[in-house]
């Protein structure tokens, strides 16, 4: 049974870089087959998808943050990463990681971590 | 983007109650359409791939039809553990996009 677990700090100041890590575990990280997505839920409001990456380090992100959104991968460790710079208010919210899997010709996302939420205050 | 529109956004129902759950899209997405639950403070979960499959080990009273720009999730006769936020969303084309969510209380 594959097993997301997000981790980082949960209080980020404006105008600093969040950073959150997800260790995936019951399968490799490197096997390919699927994308390796960061999404968030803003409190009171919707999903939003932030982007995601490919076992080759591939990524692709949402057009309305590509500019402050880094998502890198170790396949050593069986981790995925978010970095997303210059935070504000707005970027409060709780972060999930989920897979992709590209076998399913319509990609859903079939296994989410259990989220982890982030502050963004002073 | 796709815009993503779910209705209604809440809806009180009853155990055994039948209800329907619906989600337009702003353009054609063929079947393109998954449908996840998400209990109160835990993460989404994955009911209804590809419009109308149902993901393995989810009830057989959950169900999915539509295609191109109208799609429905019906719970056919409701259990207390479905009592929870329902969100669609599109992988047609990145960015993904998800519904508003409707949520369902008991009445």
């Amino acid at each position: 049974q594959v097993q997301l677990q997000e981790s980082g700090p949960g209080l980020v100041k404006p105008s600093q870089t969040l950073s959150l890590t997800c260790t995936v575990s019951g399968g490799s990280i490197s096997s390919g087959g699927y994308y390796w997505s960061w999404i968030r839920h803003h409190p009171g409001k919707g999903l939003e998808w932030i982007g995601y990456i490919y076992s080759t380090g591939s990524t692709y992100y949402n057009p309305s943050l590509k500019s402050r959104v880094t998502i890198s991968i170790d396949k050593s460790k069986d981790q995925f990463s978010l970095q997303l710079s210059s935070v504000t208010a707005a970027d409060t919210a709780v972060y999930y990681c989920a897979r992709v899997a590209l076998v399913v010709a319509t990609r859903p996302f079939d296994y989410w971590g259990q989220g982890t939420l982030v502050t963004v205050s002073s | 983007d796709i815009q993503m529109t779910q209705s209604p956004s809440s809806l009180s129902a009853s155990v055994g109650d039948r209800v329907t759950i619906t989600c337009r899209t702003s353009q054609s997405i063929s079947t393109y359409l998954h449908w996840y639950q998400q209990e109160s403070g835990k993460a989404p979960k994955l009911l209804i791939y590809a419009a109308s499959r149902l993901q393995g080990g989810v009830p057989s009273r959950f169900s999915g039809s539509g295609s191109d720009t109208e799609f429905t999730l019906t719970i056919s006769t409701l259990q207390p553990e479905d009592f929870a936020t329902y969100y669609c969303q599109q992988s047609y084309s990145t960015p993904y996009t998800f519904g508003q969510g409707t949520k369902l209380e008991i009445k």
